[in-house]
C-alpha cells in the first residue's frame, strides 16, 4: 500500500465549476499535512498546510480527519489558472516528506 | 517568503561525466535540505536527507558514492551525480525548511532538469 495515495485522475472540469480531491495517508504517526500544486516541469508550490479545523484560503478548502486518515481539498469557482497537478503531502516524525501521486486537474473554458 | 535557489535548472551531458547540483536558502538557515527525485508522470521520491556538518542520510535503494551530497554549510547543500548514465536522467528537486517552521511546509527549489546522453 502506498504511504499516501491519491486519484491520479485526470479531473476535467469546466470553469466555475467545485472539484473535491481526496487523499488518505497510512502513518498514523504523521505529524503535519499540505497540499501542493505542481504545473508541468516545475517546482511544487505550497498551496496550504491542512488542519483538523479545516482552513479555507480563498476559494480552497482544506480538511483533514486524523481518524480517517483521510485529507481533503475543495476548489471552488474553478479557473483556467487552476489546471495543474495538486500533491497531497505528508510530513513524518523524522521530518521527512512523503508525496502522493497527484492529481491532475484540467480546467476547460 | 523563504526562497531557495537551485542551479543549473537544466543540464545535459555526456554519459560518465558528473554533474554538481546547487541548492541555497537565501534568506533563511536550514540545517537539514532533501534532494528529492522526480521521473516523468511519477511524484517526487525523496532521495536523501542533508545535514549541515554531518553525512548525508540516503533512502532505501540510493547509492551514496553515486549520489555525493555536501552540506558545508546552514545555506547550502551541494548533490553531485557521478558518473552519469542515461537511466540517472530525471528531475532533480532540493527543498529546505526554517528552522522550526514545521506549519509552513517546505519550500522547494525550481529543479533541476538531467538529461544524460
Amino acid at each position: 500500500r502506498k504511504e499516501v495515495e491519491q486519484d491520479p485522475g485526470p479531473f476535467n472540469v469546466p470553469e466555475g465549476a467545485t472539484v473535491a480531491f481526496n487523499c488518505t495517508y497510512s502513518n498514523s504517526a504523521s505529524q503535519s499535512f499540505f497540499w501542493y500544486r505542481q504545473d508541468c516541469r516545475k517546482e511544487p508550490k505550497l498551496l496550504m498546510s491542512v488542519y483538523s479545523s479545516g482552513n479555507e484560503d480563498g476559494r480552497f478548502t482544506a480538511q483533514l480527519n486524523r481518524a480517517s486518515q483521510y485529507i481533503s481539498l475543495l476548489i471552488r469557482d474553478s479557473k483556467l489558472s487552476d489546471s495543474a497537478t495538486y500533491l497531497c503531502v505528508v510530513r513524518l516524525p523524522t521530518d521527512k516528506l512523503i508525496f502522493g501521486t497527484g492529481t491532475r486537474l484540467q480546467v476547460f473554458p | 517568503g523563504a526562497v531557495v535557489s537551485q542551479h543549473p535548472s537544466w543540464v545535459i551531458c555526456k554519459s560518465g561525466t558528473s554533474v554538481k547540483i546547487e541548492c541555497r536558502s537565501l534568506d533563511f538557515q536550514a540545517t537539514t535540505m532533501f534532494w528529492y527525485r522526480q521521473f516523468p508522470k511519477q511524484s517526487l521520491m525523496l532521495m536523501a536527507t542533508s545535514n549541515e556538518g554531518s553525512k548525508a542520510t540516503y533512502e532505501q535503494g540510493v547509492e551514496k558514492d553515486k549520489f555525493l551530497i555536501n552540506h558545508a554549510s546552514l545555506t547550502l547543500s551541494t548533490l553531485t551525480v557521478t558518473s552519469a548514465h542515461p537511466e540517472d536522467s530525471s528531475f532533480y528537486i532540493c527543498s529546505a525548511r526554517e528552522s522550526g517552521a514545521f506549519r509552513y511546509g517546505y519550500t522547494f527549489g525550481s529543479g533541476t532538469r538531467l538529461t544524460v546522453v
